[in-house]
């Protein structure tokens, strides 16, 4: 099975920069995927990573560490829209067609 | 629009009346499937399609049914419904094999009583 763990809750301030971590324990995964939600609203994908290192997307940037079991999501120039709930995911290895979503971290962006 | 469609987006229900939650998606996918979303658990995958009456469990099926009929539905079906059913579902859809992200819908939001 997967396991994903994810911090359940970071505050930062428009204009900073934060990090959401992904830490991850799997028999085996094709990528590492973010999605964003805000409140009420539907989970939409921001980025994927299918090998090892960073990928950028504008003011978001997704980085993973597949010998670390680890990933990150990187958000620029915070902006109050930036508000939601984000969550990272993993396809498994052996069917191609589960996924398997961390339990998500609500990012608060400060005035 | 391309769009993921969901009905109803609430529904308040009594245990045992069964209930189906309808997906639509305009988009010629071939890949759907259903989500459900409780507090601190994330998303977890319920059942999914590859195609036409193609379809497989995920990670919580329990209580389910689905049925892939015609390319763009993929209705979910809760015979008897129990409380612990209550829950805010998805219904998700994507080109087969792309690692690119799926299109969601906008939620239905479930409660059996």
């Amino acid at each position: 099975g997967q396991s994903l763990e994810q911090p359940s809750e970071v505050t930062a301030v428009e204009g900073a920069i934060v990090q959401i971590n992904c830490t991850y324990q799997t028999s085996g995964f094709y990528g590492l995927s973010w999605y964003q939600q805000h409140d009420g609203g539907a989970p939409t994908f921001l980025s994927y990573n299918a090998l090892d290192g960073l990928e950028e997307t504008g003011r978001f940037s997704s980085f993973l560490s597949r010998s670390d079991s680890y990933g990150y999501l990187l958000l620029q120039e915070l902006q109050m829209k930036d508000s939601a709930s984000y969550f990272c995911a993993v396809r498994d290895q052996y069917n191609f067609n589960k996924f398997y979503f961390g339990s998500g971290t609500k990012l608060n962006v400060k005035p | 629009e391309a769009q993921v469609t969901q009905n109803p987006r609430y529904l308040i229900t009594v245990t045992g009346k069964k209930l189906t939650v309808t997906c639509s998606q305009n988009m010629n996918h071939e890949y759907m499937s259903w989500y459900r979303q409780d507090p601190g658990l994330g998303l977890r995958q319920i059942y999914y399609s590859m195609n036409v009456e193609v379809t497989d469990k995920g990670d919580v099926p329990e209580g389910y049914k689905v049925s892939r009929k015609e390319k763009r539905n993929f209705p979910l079906i809760l015979e008897s419904p129990s409380p612990n059913q209550t829950s805010l579902y998805f219904c998700a859809s994507g080109l087969k094999g792309t690692n690119y992200g799926y299109t969601f819908g906008s939620g239905t939001r479930l409660t059996v009583v």
